[in-house]
């Protein structure tokens, strides 16, 4: 079946341009993550959701980073005013139950801000 | 912050041996943990978890080891395969928020 997809795979911007990342969680999964990934790490937890509700900000590096989940499906992480210390691979995941602890992580998105 | 990380950044060993990875974790108060597996360019795949109340979970080919004590994880996989070659992270979760070490990249020789 389906698993979770990212769109875009690769982003390329410049410094000080919005970007938004998409998540298609699977398809019936209520909760939804986000993380961050640097190269050799593992990932960084930014926030998550619980349906449209979102449950923990508290990962999000600063005021510029935004989410949301509206219909509780589809979710966007958004930056505005992206700086180079921004690129990074940002990961998504969903999990069936709430607080799930099975998370099916997504391929991600490459940023990069040049 | 919380801290998880891993012995060992690098781990070879021959085909069909064992391999143990090993993952310290500093909060007492995690009460589940998770293994992942990640192979290049992709996104991290669950292996198995355990809960703070059980030491030993079995799995396919793979072993879970919860040592509360000395805060201490370490996931065993029998008779290594070359596509077990990949990033394995531990994770723990406190509340609703997972924490992942660095991670330990397993090679397998054949």
């Amino acid at each position: 079946g389906a698993g979770v997809s990212q769109s875009p795979r690769y982003k390329v911007t410049k410094r000080g341009q919005d970007v938004a990342l998409r998540c298609d969680p699977i398809s019936g999964h209520v909760s939804l993550y986000w993380y961050r990934q640097a190269l050799g790490q593992g990932p960084e937890f930014l926030t998550y959701f619980n349906y449209e509700a979102q449950q923990d900000k508290s990962g999000l590096p600063n005021d510029r980073f935004s989410a949301e989940r509206p219909e509780g499906s589809i979710s966007t992480l958004t930056i505005q005013r992206t700086e180079q210390r921004d690129s990074a691979m940002y990961r998504c995941a969903s999990s069936l139950r709430l607080a799930g602890n099975e998370q099916f992580f997504g391929p991600g998105t490459r940023l990069t801000v040049l | 912050g919380e801290s998880v990380g891993l012995h060992l950044p690098t781990l070879s060993v021959q085909e069909g041996d064992n391999s143990i990875i090993n993952c310290a974790y500093s909060n007492s108060a995690s009460d589940y943990f998770i293994w992942y597996k990640q192979e290049s360019g992709k996104g991290p795949q669950f292996i198995i978890d355990i809960r703070s109340n059980m030491d030993k979970r079995q799995g396919q080919r793979v072993t879970v080891l919860l040592n509360k004590t000395v805060k201490h994880l370490s996931l065993q996989i029998a008779a290594t395969q070359p596509g077990d070659s990949a990033v394995y992270f531990c994770a723990e979760t406190q509340g609703n928020q997972f924490y992942f070490g660095t991670g330990t990249s397993l090679t397998v020789i054949p």
